[in-house]
């Protein structure tokens, strides 16, 4: 089992849409999470990050994980077409400790 | 937040040269500094992690050999290809922590290597 799940996608939604992001991961000794935005042919750029469970909204960004269930969401209110990218989940258990990413997600947002 | 300079950000070669990416941190010192490499709409893979002054650590099945990593400076890292052959043509991305807090890691642009 992979230490991060992540559906790959594609996702395609009309501007001004709720977007749903998810990741699951294995492993329960995970404590920060983060969601990062890959442009195409461009290094990750860190969106949102959270320790432990619970919420974090930055903008239309909300940032959302479910420790007892392992569940890690990114939720983006009024989407917008520039907000089209790879958005990339990541966990590790400890500061320094190594990342886990999924597989990220395509996402389109159509004007 | 803190700032990774990559160096080139693409790049084409040919079958048997060998190519070398810089990765640098702007305005901060990185002991630690990481290498990925991601295939097209595949996640990223953790190569090696560079340590400054002593040798690369590499994730099992990177070849050593091949992927050169120096840390000569608490600045600068650097990641040779030795004799690319066109499987190495990927998108190769360096990361370090935030000095503030290491606790958020921070990427280059990337670069593309091309292997004809």
């Amino acid at each position: 089992q992979k230490e991060v799940e992540q559906d790959p996608g594609p996702l395609s939604v009309p501007e001004g849409a709720i977007v749903s992001l998810n990741c699951t991961y294995s492993n329960s000794a995970f404590q920060y999470f983060m969601w990062y935005r890959q442009y195409s042919r461009k290094g990750p750029e860190l969106l949102m990050y959270t320790y432990s469970s619970g919420n974090k909204e930055d903008g239309r960004f909300t940032a959302q994980v479910d420790k007892s269930s392992k569940y890690i969401s990114l939720f983006i209110r009024d989407s917008q077409p520039s907000d089209s990218a790879t958005y990339l989940c990541a966990t590790r258990g400890s500061t320094l400790g190594r990342l886990y990413f999924g597989r990220g997600t395509q996402l389109t947002v159509w004007p | 937040g803190a700032v990774v300079s990559q160096h080139p950000s693409r790049v084409i070669c040919k079958s048997g040269t060998s190519v070398k990416i810089e990765c640098r941190s702007l305005d901060f010192q990185a002991t630690t500094m990481f290498w990925y490499r991601q295939f097209p709409k595949k996640s990223l893979m953790l190569m090696a992690t560079s340590n400054e002054g002593s040798k690369a650590t590499y994730e099992q099945g990177v070849e050593k050999d091949k992927f050169l990593i120096n840390h000569a400076s608490l600045t600068l890292s650097t990641l040779t290809v030795t004799s690319a052959h066109p499987e190495d043509s990927s998108f190769y991305i360096c990361s370090a922590w935030d000095p503030a807090t290491n606790e958020k890691l921070f990427f280059g642009s990337g670069t593309q290597l091309s292997v004809l």
